[in-house]
């Protein structure tokens, strides 16, 4: 089956530092990239669609400067948690679309 | 917009009992609909999708699921419970394309009872 790669698998960052998410499609294209945001013992929440060639599209609350998405390639899109604060801390999922969506693996993100 | 709901935050089972977890969905045409299970810190793993055809649908492990169209409902089923399937289960569904974006329900926790 089609493979998405995220990585890191984990991240610890310090406060108010940037960490860039990266999420690819191994052996497949993706016009269409998802982010998702779980918080722990929770559901995941769509955080953005990413379209290659566009601007991201967010969901309402998510904040658009905080969280930066790049979808420049239409293997590669990434996720960029810039100025980090410790509600920051969450697990992070990407979901690339083929012939139908994969998702990724996952990134552990903890702002210290 | 489409929604999800899961009705049971928690479910206890006996091991070699049977399961059902409940799934309804919102969506004004035929969504494509899915069943995830993930293990603590893990990621999810596909356990079965619909997307047209045959209503009972198959999946890995053991599980299958019904879309039944008059109730929005896409219950997932499994005849005899391993203590390994104690895990999160999240229904999930999407829109009439394949790129539309999916929305997760708030999940199921599955215990087993040796």
């Amino acid at each position: 089956g089609a493979v998405v790669s995220q990585h890191p698998s984990r991240v610890i960052c310090k406060s108010g530092t940037s960490v860039k998410i990266e999420c690819r499609s191994l052996d497949f294209q993706a016009t269409t990239m998802f982010w998702y945001r779980q918080f722990p013992k929770k559901s995941l929440m769509l955080m953005a669609t990413s379209n290659e060639g566009s601007k991201a599209t967010y969901e309402q609350g998510v904040e658009k400067d905080k969280f930066l998405i790049n979808h420049a390639s239409l293997t590669l899109s990434t996720l960029t948690v810039t100025s980090a604060h410790p509600e920051d801390s969450s697990f992070y999922i990407c979901s690339a679309v083929g012939t139908e969506a994969f998702f990724g693996q996952g990134t552990r993100l903890t702002v210290v | 917009a489409q929604s999800v709901t899961q009705p049971d935050i928690h479910i206890t089972v006996s091991e070699g009992a049977s399961l059902e977890l409940r799934c309804n969905y919102s969506y004004g045409a035929t969504p494509y609909l899915f069943w995830y299970v993930q293990s603590p810190g893990q990621g999810l793993q596909l356990l079965l999708k619909y997307f047209s055809g045959d209503t009972l649908v198959q999946g890995i492990k053991g599980f299958e699921a019904e879309f039944k169209r008059s109730q929005s409902s896409f219950n997932l089923r499994k005849p005899s419970v391993h203590w390994s399937d104690a895990a999160e289960y999240f229904c999930a569904v999407g829109g009439g394309r394949r790129d539309d974006k999916i929305i997760f329900g708030k999940g199921t926790r599955l215990h087993i009872l040796p």
